[in-house]
């Protein structure tokens, strides 16, 4: 079974631009989380997208953004970019985001430059 | 407030030796889940073990051990008979099961380096 994609794994935009990022989640996964990783914050949550509704956020900001589709690909949108979004944006997928036990998987991230 | 404190920035350690990283954690949830993974240079989070908070027993997967203490709020990770390749990132992790806002939280996590 195919883990989960994200493209593109590398990025290089200037301030000022928006980018998007892509994720295909595991076979018969439904949930697809997003997470933002750098060397000064750690992980961070960004949210959470199930059967194509926002489940959970993050305490990030408006211009940050995300959907899901009805085949549980997702995106995720940065407008007006910062210095300060350059990172490794990871996405993870999971079974369903019911309560309860279900382990998360990972890909492999995309990492952005914002110069 | 959930939070997720791993007090070891780095460790150095001998290859074929056993490693404990440390993990302690505060959470209000009654029920909760922890979790530890691996992340190499290449990036990728790499899931190792979980622990559910109402497990009698302490999980173990492989060379990986969860050493579970409820009480003192701590869910380290042992690592057996330690690799060349088990040098990398580990993040302990934790999700509550209890109602809708169940975001997992990590730590800052732990470089750990096996010497040859």
């Amino acid at each position: 079974k195919a883990g989960v994609t994200q493209t593109p794994r590398y990025l290089i935009k200037t301030r000022g631009q928006q980018v998007t990022l892509s994720c295909s989640p595991i076979s018969g996964h439904r949930s697809v989380s997003w997470y933002q990783q750098t060397p000064g914050q750690g992980l961070q949550f960004l949210f959470e997208y199930f059967s194509e509704t926002q489940r959970n956020k993050g305490n990030f900001p408006g211009r940050f953004s995300g959907r899901q589709f009805s085949n549980s690909r997702s995106e995720m949108n940065v407008s007006t970019l910062e210095l300060g979004d350059s990172a490794l944006y990871l996405c993870a997928s999971r079974v369903a985001a019911t309560s309860g036990y279900n382990e998360q998987f990972f890909g492999p991230g995309t990492r952005l430059t914002v110069l | 407030a959930q939070k997720i404190t791993q007090t070891q920035p780095g460790m150095f350690v001998q290859e074929k030796e056993a490693v404990t990283l440390d993990c302690t954690y505060d959470t209000s949830d009654p029920s909760y889940g922890l979790f530890w993974y691996k992340q190499p240079s290449s990036g990728e989070m790499i899931f190792l073990i979980y622990q559910g908070s109402y497990d009698q027993q302490n999980a173990t997967e492989g060379r990986y051990s969860l050493n579970f203490q409820k009480a003192r709020k701590s869910a380290n990770l042992v690592i057996s008979a330690s690799q060349l390749g088990d040098s990398a990132m580990y993040f302990c992790a934790m999700r509550g099961l209890m109602n809708r806002d169940d975001k997992i939280i990590f730590g800052k996590g732990t470089r750990l380096h096996i010497l040859p």
